[in-house]
Order: C-alpha cells, then sequence, then structure tokens
C-alpha cells in the first residue's frame, strides 16, 4: 500500500527566509503533484511532476521528482507573506486501472512578516 | 470552462435527515472522486469511479452512497445523516493519466454540518 509523508507537517518562517519541505512516498512513482490550499478555499494545482528528476518553479516555489530516492521538495525562495497556505503533495501508485491518488498530510506553512 | 461542479456550498442537517451532493464535470474525465476533509486528518477518499457504471471504496465509505449513471454527474448521498459527517466535502475528477498528466482538479467543495 502507498503511502505519502509529509515533513513538516506546519511550519513558521519569517519572510525573506529560505525553507523545503518534503514528500516522501513508499512505493515505485514517477507522477508526484503538488497542490496549495487557502483557509475556506478548494485545492488549487501547483506542479505536475511526471518524471525523475523533473523540475518546475513558478516564482518563488520550485518544486522537484527524485523517483530513485521516492522524495520530493518543495522549495520555497525569499518567502512573503501571499505563500501562507497548506500544501499537499500526491503520489499517483502507477497502478494499471487505479486512478486514485494517494495525499500526504499537508502541510500547514505560515510566513511572518 | 466550468471545470468540477459541486451543489450546495453549505448545509446544515438534523442527525438522521438525508441529502444528495451534487458533482458535475465538463470535462470528459474517467474519473471522479469524493474526499472529506477533517482538520487535522487531511483529505480522505470516500468513494471514487473510474467510469460510468462503475464505483469503488475509498478510506471512509461508510455511511455515504455514490453511483455513476453518466459521465458527467457522480453524486454523493448520505443516507441517515450523524453529526460524525459533518466536514468539508470535495468532488474531484482527472483524465485517464496514461494519456494526459493524470492531474487532480478539485470542485469548490461543499460544508456540511449535521446538528
Amino acid at each position: 500500500e502507498l503511502k505519502v509523508e509529509q515533513n513538516p507537517l506546519f511550519l513558521s518562517m519569517q519572510e525573506g527566509k529560505n525553507y523545503t519541505i518534503y514528500c516522501n512516498y513508499s512505493t515505485t512513482s514517477d507522477r508526484l503533484y503538488w497542490y496549495r490550499q487557502d483557509p475556506g478555499k478548494s485545492l488549487e494545482s501547483l506542479f505536475v511532476l511526471l518524471s525523475n528528476g523533473a523540475v518546475k518553479q513558478e516564482g518563488r516555489l520550485m518544486a522537484s521528482l527524485d523517483t530513485k530516492a521516492r522524495l520530493s521538495t518543495l522549495h520555497i525562495t525569499a518567502a512573503v507573506h501571499d505563500l501562507s497556505a497548506t500544501y499537499f503533495c500526491a503520489v499517483d501508485p502507477n497502478l494499471q486501472g487505479a486512478q486514485k491518488l494517494v495525499f500526504g498530510q499537508g502541510t500547514r506553512l505560515t510566513i511572518n512578516p | 470552462n466550468a471545470g468540477v461542479t459541486q451543489t450546495p456550498k453549505f448545509q446544515v442537517l438534523k442527525t438522521g435527515q438525508s441529502m444528495t451532493l451534487q458533482c458535475a464535470q465538463d470535462m470528459n474525465h474517467e474519473y471522479m472522486s469524493w474526499y472529506r476533509q477533517d482538520p487535522g486528518m487531511g483529505l480522505r477518499l470516500i468513494h471514487y469511479s473510474v467510469g460510468a457504471g462503475i464505483t469503488d471504496q475509498g478510506e471512509v465509505p461508510n455511511g455515504y452512497n455514490v453511483s455513476r449513471s453518466t459521465t458527467e454527474d457522480f453524486p454523493l448521498r448520505l443516507l441517515s445523516a450523524a453529526p460524525s459527517q459533518t466536514s468539508v466535502y470535495f468532488c474531484a475528477s482527472r483524465g485517464n493519466s496514461a494519456t494526459n498528466t493524470g492531474e487532480l482538479f478539485f470542485g469548490e467543495g461543499s460544508r456540511l454540518t449535521v446538528l
């Protein structure tokens, strides 16, 4: 059974600092997704990573995937308050006919002025 | 594009009442699913469907029924609401991951309170 773990679950940081959120998963997969959720809102797709070594960047956020290590990272550069949200990673188990994604627990990120 | 549309956005029920949360998608996605989100629990899969006429249970199916008569619609039924079903419910859909990115698209959510 595929398990997905995010670390840390809570992160409070200052504006201008850099930090990384980690997403580990337990079985082979080469498809991973990152989502953002603002309080009281739905989940918004941030990044789609579809192969080993994939790297995607959008503004101050950069996501990467290492399928050999079964690890994805979401790096925040020079954080700003607007990035405060909960971030989820989700992994595709890559099983024939099994289309459901498995989500991590989420990382609640708070960026303080 | 409308994407994934859920109704209602808010609902208050009394214990024992029944109701249906509606979900429709206009992206011709084969896969549809229902999640519930509770504080500190992340997203938990209730039921899912890989195509019209095909449904299966997720992680927390008890107390919920689904059906998939068309590709577009995937309603979630609460047969006899309980306070433990107070939650935010999200419907989501994705295309076949063999032919596209497999990205999951979410509806806006339905906030349900059971008194």
